[in-house]
């Protein structure tokens, strides 16, 4: 059974750092890996979708890497700003297409 | 494009009403949606999966009969609590797919109920 960790739970930075969410998943044969946003009390935006034959994806200020064999994915977020506080959530998925989250982690960007 | 509607975004009732929350797919026709349940401060939980005339997927411990989900269409997915009850006060967020496995879900923007 497939189960996301998302580690740390809650991170403040000032604004300008760069900084990197973990996502550590326990079955290799994901399908793909998503990272979504979600600002509170709002449904989810999709950041990135890495498919298991890729080993990163890249959408401006943000890429995202996946390791299949040691079941980790990482979200680096260059030159943070207080507009990127939200809560990050990492997602694997099966063929199905059913996504199983991390419990996320909270962002503050301090300006 | 791929953009997810869910109605009402929010709704008050009282314990033992039942509730309908409308999920559609505006510009594309969704093979499956999914409808998750999140509490506050927690993750989302997936509850069902919805495929389009034919009967829901229901996860381990959700109650099928409690929660109804009817996919009349492409475009059209439907969850309705049952005599609701307190605990089911929470944030109910559905999810289209268009191609199974290689297609990013697109996420509604979430209804958020409270049951009194």
């Amino acid at each position: 059974k497939q189960e996301v960790t998302q580690i740390p739970a809650a991170l403040s930075v000032p604004e300008g750092e760069n900084l990197v969410l973990n996502c550590s998943f326990t079955d290799s044969a994901i399908y793909n890996l998503q990272w979504f946003r979600q600002d509170p009390g709002k449904g989810l935006t999709s950041l990135l979708l890495i498919q298991s034959s890729q080993r990163e994806q890249t959408s401006g200020r943000l890429n995202a890497s996946l390791d299949k064999s040691s079941g980790r994915s990482t979200l680096y977020i260059a030159a943070s700003q207080p507009g990127d506080s939200a809560t990050y959530l990492c997602a694997g998925s099966s063929n199905t297409g059913k996504l199983i989250f991390g419990q996320g982690t909270t962002l503050q960007v301090k300006p | 494009g791929a953009v997810v509607s869910q109605h009402p975004s929010w709704v008050i009732c009282k314990s033992g009403t039942s509730v309908k929350i409308e999920c559609r797919s505006l510009d594309f026709q969704a093979t499956t949606m999914f409808w998750y349940r999140q509490f506050p401060k927690q993750s989302l939980m997936l509850m069902a999966t919805s495929n389009e005339g034919s009967k829901a997927t229901y996860e381990q411990g959700v109650e099928k009969d409690k929660f109804l989900i009817n996919h009349a269409s492409l475009t059209l997915s439907t969850l309705t609590v049952t005599s609701a009850h307190p605990e089911d006060s929470s944030f109910y967020i559905c999810s289209a797919h268009r191609d199974r496995g290689t297609d990013t879900q697109y996420f509604g923007p979430g209804t958020r109920l409270t049951v009194l």
